[in-house]
Formats: structure tokens, C-alpha cells, sequence
């Protein structure tokens, strides 16, 4: 069946250096991925996506990276700073269709 | 009003009693969804609606229901709340055709004892 999930349920990086979130999908078909951002107490916030025909897509700090061969999908956050602490969530999408289906998500931590 | 706006932000209510779940877009999108996130999981979709008159279940849809009467408004109704319903819901919107950018609204978490 359709599935999205993710490798490290929290990762904790210094301010300053990169992070990179990982997430594993098996639905083959779908024609975008998706990254939200999800603060405390908020909704989540669309962050970057990625077509299926395209391998890497670069936003403002942000590089979405897909591995087709292994199902894979990552999301780097260069310079990370405080205000990227939050719940990441990859989704999946069929472009002609009305879902969304989310992971479970991943915590980022940012040390001062 | 700047994007979706919820209420209540929070509610505690018996189980039994009936309660609707507001939601008001601005954006004039033509879809809207309901999710709902428990604890430490990722968001549901309860029922969907892709414009005014229309609506669909999602995955998650027993025991609540929707109405779409216009493009702005899109409540979700706990008919008779049991206690699995306690979670944070989700509103969201988007543009017809473009499902994976959401606008979600800031939530209402909801708890049934």
C-alpha cells in the first residue's frame, strides 16, 4: 500500500551547520514530493517540493534531494538556524489527485 | 482575515455531546480538508471537498461530517463525540489541481472525556 515514513524520529544539530532530514516513501506512482514544516502550537507550512521527473530542486536554504532507485527523499536545511526547530513531515502526492499522505514526521533540534 | 482561520482553539467537551469544528479560508480556494494529528503521528485527512456543493471521505471519516455551502466556510461536525476523537484538527486549503501546497489553519485541539 501507500506509505511515507521516516528514518530518525528526532535529530539534533548546532546553529550554523547543515541538517539533513531523510524519509523513505514506497508509493512509486506518485508525482510529487512534499516537505512541510510544522512549529509548535501551528499548522504545518509548505516548505519545497519535487517532481518526480527531477532529482534535486534547490528553495531559499533548502535542497530537496530524490532517490527513485532507493525511494528516497531528503530534505537539507543549510545554515540552520533556531527558527527551523520544528516538526518536518514528508508527503506524497498524485498530481490528479485531491491526497495528501504525510509521515510521521521528524523533530529537528537546534543547539544554540 | 489573512488565511484560514479556526474555532474554537481549544474545547473540552463530554462524549455524547454534538460539536462543529469551524473553518473560513480567504484565499478563495476551491479545496478544503480536514486532518486530523494525533500525538506524535502524522496528519489524517477526515474529508476533503474540492469545491462549493462537494465533498469526500478521506481516510479517516467515521464519525464526523462536512458541508460545503460556499467557497469560504467548510465546518466539520462531531455528531455524538467519543473519546477517540480527541486529537488536534486540521484545516486546510488549496488551489483546484494544486493539492500538494496546503494553507493550514492554526488547529483546534479538542478533547473528549
Amino acid at each position: 500500500g501507500e506509505s511515507v515514513g521516516l528514518h530518525l524520529p528526532t535529530l539534533s544539530v548546532q546553529e550554523g551547520d547543515n541538517s539533513i532530514i531523510n524519509c523513505a516513501y514506497s508509493n512509486s506512482a506518485s508525482d510529487y514530493f512534499i516537505w512541510y514544516k510544522q512549529e509548535s502550537g501551528k499548522g504545518p507550512q509548505f516548505i519545497i517540493d519535487i517532481r518526480s521527473n527531477m532529482d534535486k530542486r534547490q528553495g531559499q536554504r533548502v535542497t530537496v534531494l530524490l532517490n527513485k532507485t532507493v525511494k528516497h527523499l531528503s530534505l537539507q536545511i543549510a545554515a540552520t538556524q533556531p527558527g527551523d526547530s520544528a516538526v518536518y513531515f514528508c508527503a506524497e502526492n498524485m498530481g490528479s489527485s485531491y491526497k495528501l499522505i504525510f509521515g510521521s514526521g521528524t523533530r529537528l533540534l537546534v543547539r544554540p | 482575515i489573512a488565511g484560514i482561520t479556526q474555532a474554537p482553539t481549544s474545547q473540552i467537551l463530554a462524549a455524547g455531546r454534538r460539536m462543529t469544528l469551524r473553518c473560513t479560508q480567504d484565499m478563495r480556494h476551491n479545496a478544503m480538508y480536514w486532518y486530523r494529528q494525533d500525538l506524535g503521528l502524522g496528519l489524517r485527512l477526515i474529508h476533503y471537498s474540492n469545491t462549493a456543493g462537494t465533498t469526500g471521505k478521506g481516510e479517516v471519516p467515521d464519525g464526523y461530517s462536512v458541508s460545503r455551502a460556499n467557497t469560504d466556510d467548510f465546518p466539520l461536525t462531531l455528531a455524538s463525540a467519543v473519546p477517540s476523537q480527541t486529537s488536534v484538527y486540521f484545516c486546510a486549503s488549496s488551489a483546484l489541481g494544486l493539492a500538494r501546497e496546503q494553507f493550514f489553519g492554526p488547529g483546534t485541539r479538542l478533547t473528549v472525556l
